[in-house]
Formats: structure tokens, sequence, C-alpha cells
């Protein structure tokens, strides 16, 4: 199964919103709303922020929300703020009855 | 609140096996809407799902294909814990491996703290 294909890295400043894209195919980003997203700071286990494609979980700010179309799905983080810098995975069910990660975005707040 | 505890050698021999128990508290480990599962992170290779089991019978579950063939994974509910055994590890086999609980549509919702395995 091939990883779902992230942005390595992107920065923005205080403030402003940015997104987050997650490509895949129709195996899996594309066949399914079965899309969630997860930040993660350095040393820390990953924490998720987006599932089912849109809903956030009880506990995760509402600046953070998610869309998907077609093969891709995207996370977009409005009023960027400081505590935002981490790495961000995405990851989806596949059609082999699997789940597949995104390689990972690192997120700088400049 | 649930949370998992993970604990295991951090050092196994290439060739031996690797094997990792994660203990559930604050809910019950027979929840039938969760899969019980293990997740591993390279600096490498990033994320990767392991394989994910329900807490009724041996071992069944979903697997990565890729690990299939060396995996063992199993829920003790007399114990509150589930297990991974991982054969004839490799170097390729170092990471820090997570246990999580899984929802039905697949999200990971609660995360044990990590461990760094080196083989």
């Amino acid at each position: 199964q091939s990883a779902l294909t992230q942005p390595a890295s992107l920065s923005g400043s205080p403030g402003q919103s940015i997104s987050i894209s997650c490509t895949g195919s129709n195996s899996d980003v594309g066949s399914y709303s079965y899309v969630s997203w997860y930040q993660q700071h350095p040393d820390k286990a990953p924490k998720l922020i987006i599932h089912d494609v849109t809903d956030r979980p009880s506990g995760a700010s509402d600046r953070f929300s998610g869309s998907k179309s077609g093969n891709t799905a995207s996370l977009t983080i409005s009023g960027l703020q400081a505590e935002d810098e981490a790495h961000y995975f995405c990851s989806s069910y596949t059609t082999s009855a699997t789940w597949v990660f995104g390689g990972g975005t690192r997120l700088t707040v400049l | 609140q649930l949370q998992l505890q993970q604990s295991g050698p951090g050092l196994v021999k290439p060739s031996e096996t690797l094997s990792l128990i994660c203990s559930v508290s604050g809910d019950s480990i027979r929840d039938s809407s969760h899969y019980w599962g293990w997740v591993r992170q390279t600096p490498g290779k990033g994320l990767e799902w392991i394989g994910s089991v329900f807490h009724t019978g041996s071992g069944s579950g979903y697997y990565n294909p890729s690990l299939k063939s060396r995996l063992t994974m199993s829920v003790d509910t007399s114990k509150s814990h589930f297990s991974l055994r991982l054969a004839s590890v490799t170097a390729a086999d170092t990471a820090v491996y997570f246990c999580v609980r899984q929802a039905w549509t697949g999200y990971f919702d609660y995360w044990g703290q990590g461990a760094l395995v080196t083989v």
C-alpha cells in the first residue's frame, strides 16, 4: 500500500489560515469518508484532531476543519497560533481493508 | 478517561521476536465499538499501521499485509491488555511503537505514550 501524499513542509504567520493537502487514490481517500488527521508535537504521541473527513473530536480546537474532494482531503487551520507548530498526518481506510497514513507535513509558524 | 500504557523491552536482537503489551484503563477493553491496534513510526517511513484486533477471539482483526506473516496480535480481557508480537525482526523494524484504540470507521482516538524499540 502506498502512503498518502502530503507536502513535506508548510509555513504561515500568526493569524493566517493554511491548508494541508492529503492526496490518495480511488483505492483509499476517493472511496471512503474515513479520513482522519493527527497533530504531533516533538516527542509526543499523535493526537486526533479530525475524523471521518469533517468531524472534530471533543476537545479539538474549532480552528481545525477538514474537507475532501475526489481523491484529495484537506486540513485547514484558521487563525494560526504558535502552538499549532507541529507535524500533521492524514490517514485513510483502503479498499484492501487496511489503513494508510500520509508522509506528514511539518508546519512552521513564523 | 481512557489511558493506554505500553510496556516491553526497548532492545531486541535481529531474528528474535519483538513483544509489547498495552494495558487499558479508564474504559472497558470489551468495548464493542472499537478495535485495539498498533502503529509504528520511523524517521524515514513516517507512520505505519501495523494491525488492529477486536476483543473477541485471539487475533481476530486486520493486519498490514507487509507484516502479516510475522505478526501475532491478541487481546486478554481478563488482564485488560492487548499485545503485539513481531517475529524475525531486522534493523528495518527499529521504530517507535504506539498502541492505539481505533474506532469502527478507522480513526485512532487514543494513543499510548510510545516506545522506542531498537533492533
